[in-house]
């Protein structure tokens, strides 16, 4: 079974508003990744945040780690029609992804 | 451009065919491998080689036979293949695999179809 479990399955927003989405995992982990991938292309690699740090930056994506709570979430701010696409994260320790949570920006 | 190369990127095939995919990295990685992802269900994790060696195989039919040369390719052959094994098939690669794996990069990915 996998270990990186996303929700919700699907968001659907409006340009310029933020997106929220959540990663819950099992096992400890050394570090917990975010993906997106566009329909039908490879997955791309946004961030990774180790299990020290709580809080990671990069450009308009902020990403949290509770390791207590055994969950991350991942913030993109300002978003954008381009920001359309599948999120998934993934922990370090199997590289497994969930059924991934289907963004989809509106102009 | 992600440094992981995928051929073909379309593949029609019936189910007599025997045919295979290849995968090549030039990132110097020592770890590669296979996804599949099928519609509606989550990506699915098929093999991993690290170090040339294969150290993941989940539960795969045989008609799915990987191969890895060396570090930098990555094979998948196919043989027999039913309709539910249409796909797209991902590829990947990273430093290393099994704990504390950093950053996979992906392919573009293999599309089959199998009539």
């Amino acid at each position: 079974s996998q270990q990186g479990e996303e929700d919700p399955q699907a968001l659907s927003i409006q340009e310029g508003e933020n997106a929220t989405m959540n990663c819950s995992y099992k096992t400890s982990i050394n570090n917990l990744q975010w993906y997106r991938q566009n329909s039908g292309r490879g997955l791309v690699h946004l961030i990774l945040i180790r299990s020290n740090e709580r809080e990671k930056h990069s450009g308009r994506l902020r990403v949290t780690l509770d390791t207590s709570k055994k969950s991350s979430s991942l913030l993109i701010t300002a978003s954008r029609a381009a920001d359309t696409a599948s999120y998934f994260c993934a922990t370090d320790n199997d590289m497994r992804f969930g059924a991934g949570t289907r963004l989809t920006v509106k102009p | 451009e992600t440094g992981v190369t995928q051929t073909p990127r379309h593949l029609v095939m019936g189910m007599t065919n025997k045919k295979s995919l290849k995968c090549e990295q030039h990132l110097g990685h020592n770890a590669m491998y296979w996804y599949k992802q099928s519609a509606k269900k989550p990506l699915e994790l098929m093999f991993v080689y690290n170090f040339k060696e294969q150290t993941e195989n989940n539960s795969v039919p045989s008609r799915f036979s990987p191969e890895c040369p060396n570090s930098s390719h990555l094979f998948l052959h196919l043989h027999t293949l039913q309709p539910e094994d249409s796909a797209l098939y991902l590829c990947a690669s990273s430093q290393v695999a099994g704990g504390r794996t950093g950053e996979l990069f992906f392919g573009e990915g293999s599309r089959l179809t199998v009539l």
